[in-house]
């Protein structure tokens, strides 16, 4: 099976643009969560989407949104960009087993923004 | 809210030594604990993922154990090489959602 991949692999914006990544699951696998990575505050995690609506959302402002659509494909939106908004985005698929009770996410090699 | 940590934050040793990473969560109320290892400028590769009702797991020269009622993982690596030079990550599954620990960077020398 393919891995869970994103584009792009990296992005520069400048402040006050809005950008859109994208990321394909495993297929098979419905969940698509997102994380932000930055040297200050870690991994945090931005939301998760299964079959096309958003389960669960992390301490983000409005800015950051996301939608999935049909083929499980997810993309994420970060409008009116700022400075700090400067990160890793990681894109991750979820696989839950209920024959073995065992829950794995697998990420993405994410997409690296930098804005200006 | 259930808080991470990892210690040490950096660890350097030479090759062929064993050596322990350590993860501490506040919340027993997990799922599964997932270890990961992430090269500079990549992604998550997943290393171990222990179900709540485990112990330990292994895979090859690691071995990871936890302990739900104390809040603790460990991350054992028997017989380091610098290949296994990298930042290891170990995260605790909420509600669907990980939460991460900070990190402990790792540098195997030859």
């Amino acid at each position: 099976k393919a891995g869970v991949t994103q584009t792009p692999r990296y992005l520069i914006k400048t402040r006050g643009q809005q950008v859109t990544l994208s990321c394909s699951p495993i297929s098979g696998h419905r969940s698509v969560s997102w994380y932000q990575q930055t040297p200050g505050q870690g991994l945090q995690f931005l939301f998760e989407y299964f079959s096309e609506t958003q389960r669960n959302k992390g301490n983000f402002p409005g800015r950051f949104s996301g939608r999935q659509f049909s083929n499980s494909r997810s993309e994420m939106n970060v409008s009116t960009l700022e400075l700090g908004d400067s990160a890793l985005y990681l894109c991750a698929s979820r696989a839950y087993s209920i024959l073995t009770s065992t829950d794995t996410q697998y990420f993405g090699p994410g997409t690296r923004l930098t804005v200006l | 809210k259930q808080e991470v940590t990892q210690i040490p934050a950096a660890l350097s040793v030479p090759e062929g030594e064993n050596l322990v990473l350590n993860c501490s969560f506040t919340d027993s109320a997990i799922y599964n604990l997932q270890w990961f290892r992430q090269d500079p400028g990549k992604g998550l590769t997943s290393l171990l993922l222990i179900q709540s009702s485990q112990r330990e797991q292994t895979s090859g020269r690691l071995n990871a154990s936890l302990d739900k009622s104390s809040g603790r993982s460990t991350l054992y690596i028997a017989a380091s090489q610098p290949g296994d030079s990298a930042t290891y990550l170990c995260a605790v599954s909420g509600f669907q959602k990980l939460v991460f620990g900070t990190g402990t960077r790792l540098l195997v020398s030859p």
